[in-house]
């Protein structure tokens, strides 16, 4: 009964793979986020998407691509990895409005060596 | 975007109270959140406050808001060790539509 979920949790993989991470949200929310997490912890947004539509794009580089097959699912595809992808990314919805709160995944760690 | 200040450590000794502070910009209606993220895990929503507040409180928590300074605290009573974490602010408000803008993260230790 998880409300938002992410998998996999660590990711260990070599520079230049394509991976993906998925999320999944059974809150009934509409829009859904990517948030990064740098070593320093510092939280920033990536992308959000409400009812499949993208409506933010933080200056993220296009190696990143959102891709969501319905409202509660948001996956973030990653091409061509690199070392300062290296970071944990968190996944959030909400019900899409500035009043609502946002609910967090677990987090994945994603190391490229 | 929205800049959302906060310091990068605290340190306490168990029992004392613990103040984490943060700052804002966006001078309009605004939401405020605090969250707790634990070593290795992900965050998690402790409280949040409308602009048309000053304080809220919840068992341990309490929140105050000086809206003429666009200054948020959390106040944590009688500190224990499970509360070493780090502590983020979160603003949203009509200008940033559905984003959140995140402090830095305080991050709290707790010393026995």
């Amino acid at each position: 009964d998880t409300a938002v979920s992410q998998t996999p949790k660590y990711l260990v993989t070599q520079m230049g793979n394509d991976k993906s991470i998925k999320c999944e949200q059974n809150l009934g929310h509409d829009t859904m986020y990517w948030y990064k997490q740098d070593s320093k912890k510092f939280l920033k947004i990536m992308f959000s998407y409400n009812n499949k539509e993208l409506i933010i794009n933080e200056t993220v580089p296009n190696r990143f691509s959102p891709k969501s097959p319905d409202k509660a699912h948001l996956n973030l595809h990653i091409n061509s990895l690199e070392l300062g992808d290296s970071a944990v990314y968190f996944c959030a919805s909400s019900h899409g409005s500035w009043e609502e709160t946002q609910y967090f995944g677990p987090g994945t760690r994603l190391l490229v060596l | 975007g929205e800049d959302v200040e906060q310091s990068l450590f605290l340190s306490v000794r168990e029992g004392d109270s613990s103040v984490i502070n943060c700052t804002y910009t966006d001078s309009s209606s605004t939401y405020l959140y605090w969250y707790k993220q634990e070593p290795g895990a992900g965050l998690q929503l402790l409280t949040y406050i409308f602009s048309n507040m000053d304080m809220k409180q919840d068992q341990r928590l309490t929140v105050l808001l000086n809206k003429k300074d666009k200054h948020l605290s959390l106040r944590i009573a009688d500190t224990q060790t499970g509360d070493s974490a780090i502590y983020f602010c979160a603003e949203s408000t009509p200008n940033t539509g559905n984003q959140f803008y995140f402090g830095t993260g305080t991050s709290l230790t707790v010393i026995p």
